[in-house]
């Protein structure tokens, strides 16, 4: 079974501070997602990447950066932690669309944000 | 107007009821429609997965494609307490995965 691991299931920081979450897939997947949900939102995609060290803009990148130093690995950090950023923050990997059915993405456990 | 619309209800059935979960779209590039089903406190699982208009179904579950209407559903007969979770369509197009809002389904025994 696909794995993507979240190491922070809750975390509570103070606006202005740094955050950092990471996320962990153990399937050799080349694609990486980092989506945040919110009630009546649903999922907004914030950053994306589809290599090593190559990353891409979603629809709500602002306040946001990522970092993907390894394959199996894949970070948000939040520059100045902000109230409206509290939210819960879901990892996802795929493999390429030659590998498994298009599209189809496998999500982490979920990192639960609040800013205060 | 979002690509993707669902309503977020909350959903309240009783146990054994035909539930039936719908998504409207405006992109009609959209080439795949998936069903991610959300327990509280997890993350989404992908529950059901169609690329073509008309029917497929998988045990209780069941999901429609118009792709002349831009309207896909989910039906789930006799429903359970375990399928108490909030429900999200998600379409593919160019590389992105697009969610609707996701609805909140939740069946009495």
């Amino acid at each position: 079974d696909v794995k993507v691991t979240q190491s922070s299931r809750y975390l509570v920081k103070r606006t202005g501070e740094k955050v950092f979450l990471e996320c962990v897939q153990d399937m050799d997947h080349e694609n990486m997602f980092w989506y945040r949900q919110d009630p009546g939102l649903g999922l907004r995609l914030i950053y994306f990447s589809y290599d090593v060290k190559m990353k891409e803009k979603g629809d709500i990148p602002e306040g946001y950066s990522v970092s993907r130093e390894k394959k199996e690995r894949f970070s948000l950090i939040l520059e100045s932690a902000s109230t409206n950023q509290t939210s819960m923050y879901l990892c996802a990997s795929r493999p390429h669309d030659k590998r498994g059915r298009t599209g189809e993405l496998f999500f982490g456990e979920g990192s639960r944000l609040t800013v205060l | 107007q979002k690509e993707v619309e669902q309503d977020p209800g909350p959903l309240s059935v009783p146990e054994g009821a035909i539930v039936s979960l719908n998504c409207t779209y405006s992109n009609s590039a959209f080439q795949y429609f998936m069903w991610y089903r959300q327990y509280s406190r997890k993350g989404p699982e992908l529950l059901m997965y169609t690329y073509s208009s008309g029917n497929k179904e998988d045990g209780r579950f069941t999901a429609q494609v118009d792709k002349s209407s831009k309207y896909i559903s989910l039906f789930i007969r006799d429903s359970q307490p375990s399928d108490s979770a909030t429900y999200l369509c998600a379409m593919y197009k160019g590389g992105k995965l697009i969610f609707g809002q996701g609805t909140e389904l939740s069946v009495k025994p």
